[in-house]
């Protein structure tokens, strides 16, 4: 009884590159979602994903990020030629689908990315 | 004004007490509300989740709600060392405002033998 599960856990890269994080849902959520959280800040909403679908993407910085959710296999967060201010811990979270008002959020254990 | 307010604390209650955590919210329409716990460089983890005005309990945890006054507070009783950790209060739009939830900046509470 797998939860979210994301991965890799830690990801260094030098300043240019580029990050991908991968997150598997909890089995049987179709919603997926995305937050950063930098040091010593709170939790930041990204963007909000089913199955094919980018639902809420205002958390999402307008440029070099993306996000996706294939039909098949994880859900993917991109950030094309990272920054140093890019370091931070991304989680994912995912809730099973119907009545979204009330759904709650589990969390993943967290993408640390640090940026050199 | 932030959405979702906290005290960053740290709360210090001594082993066996009760450590009460505070959260305030600007959104009148908000409609669920939720308590998650993290441990430093470990991820959130659910503890509690309310929707009605009132109290809700479970185990040790206690969630209250006022939405008149826009109040949201988790009271963890015979507090023990292994909750200390910081306390994230989040909230989630009203129906149809997005699915997302939007989290205070958290407490930390510190719990001492």
């Amino acid at each position: 009884n797998a939860g979210v599960m994301q991965n890799p856990r830690h990801l260094v890269r030098r300043r240019g590159q580029e990050a991908r994080l991968r997150c598997s849902p909890v089995k049987g959520h179709s919603h997926v979602y995305w937050y950063r959280q930098l040091p010593e800040e709170g939790l930041k909403f990204m963007v909000y994903l089913q199955k094919e679908n980018i639902i809420d993407e205002s958390g999402m910085p307008k440029e070099r990020f993306s996000a996706e959710f294939p039909k098949e296999g994880p859900s993917i967060l991109r950030i094309q030629q990272v920054v140093r201010g890019d370091s931070a811990a991304y989680f994912c979270a995912s809730s099973p689908p119907g009545a979204s008002e009330y759904n709650e959020q589990f969390f993943g254990p967290g993408t640390r990315l640090t940026v050199l | 004004q932030k959405e979702v307010e906290q005290n960053s604390g740290p709360l210090s209650v001594p082993e066996g007490a009760i450590a009460s955590l505070n959260c305030t919210y600007s959104d009148r329409g908000s409609q669920s509300f939720f308590w998650y716990r993290q441990y430093s460089g470990k991820s959130p983890e659910l503890i509690m989740f309310i929707y009605s005005n009132g109290d809700k309990e479970d185990g040790r945890f206690t969630a209250q709600l006022n939405k008149a006054s826009q109040y949201v507070s988790l009271l963890i009783r015979d507090s023990q060392p292994s909750d200390s950790a910081t306390y994230l209060c989040a909230v989630k739009a009203r129906f149809g405002a997005g699915n997302m939830l939007t989290f205070g900046g958290g407490t930390r509470l510190m719990v001492k033998p």
